[in-house]
């Protein structure tokens, strides 16, 4: 395990619901980020939060909303997807900004009906 | 522009030899590369690092190798075993200490 868990491991939803994923680290890391893992493409990032705040967020749709109130906790609050958005999304942390390694979560199988 | 590239998208091996997954970088300001391992069903696991400063890594069962002047990373498997089969990823920082730039990935795959 390398510290950082996901849940739910896998969510189906249809392209009306609105439904969240969650990410806690039990690394005492400061930052904290979101990819989506597609099929035959390489990882995408999505946002970045340092110390609760936002520093990045990679031209991603408003349909994805994170939400960091803690440096240990990650959400992403999904609202009216479409089935292109149906991934592998990925929760990963790191020490602070500075620190290079990041450590990624099992991840949450997501499919838009 | 940035991209990070593997040579080989499926490597095939024999249990008990050694393995060697390629990946070609573009970011001349990379200084820091990670190789991660994705097991089925599971996140990227960390492996090994190097920083910018050094050409080679050892850990265990494991070694990255790093030319700067051809911009390529090479991650060394040796006695592969059957638990090595996976898909292994490269990445670079780029201008960025945070946003890594991951390439597409080669799946190894461990015969018996």
């Amino acid at each position: 395990e390398t510290g950082v868990t996901q849940t739910p491991r896998h969510l189906v939803m249809g392209m009306t619901n609105k439904k969240s994923l969650k990410c806690e680290q039990h690394l005492g890391h400061n930052a904290m980020y979101w990819y989506k893992q597609s099929a035959k493409k390489p990882l995408e990032l999505m946002f970045v939060y340092s110390l609760e705040e936002r520093v990045e967020n990679n031209s991603v749709p408003s349909r994805f909303s994170p939400e960091c109130p803690n440096s240990s906790h990650l959400f992403l609050h999904l609202h009216t997807l479409q089935p292109e958005d149906s991934a592998l999304y990925l929760c990963a942390s790191s020490q602070t900004l500075d620190t290079d390694t990041q450590y990624f979560g099992p991840g949450t199988r997501l499919t838009v009906l | 522009g940035e991209s990070v590239g593997l040579h080989l998208p499926t490597l095939s091996v024999q249990e008990g030899d050694n393995s060697i997954i390629n990946c070609a970088y573009s970011n001349s300001a990379s200084d820091y590369f990670i190789w991660y391992k994705q097991e089925s069903g599971k996140g990227p696991q960390f492996i090994i690092d190097i920083r910018s400063n050094m050409d080679k890594r050892q850990g265990q069962r494991v070694t990255v190798l790093l030319n700067k002047t051809v911009k390529h990373l090479s991650l060394q498997i040796a006695a592969t075993q059957p638990g090595d089969s996976a898909v292994y990823f490269c990445a670079e920082n780029g201008d960025s200490s945070y946003k890594l730039i991951f390439g597409s990935g080669t799946r190894l795959l461990v015969r018996p």
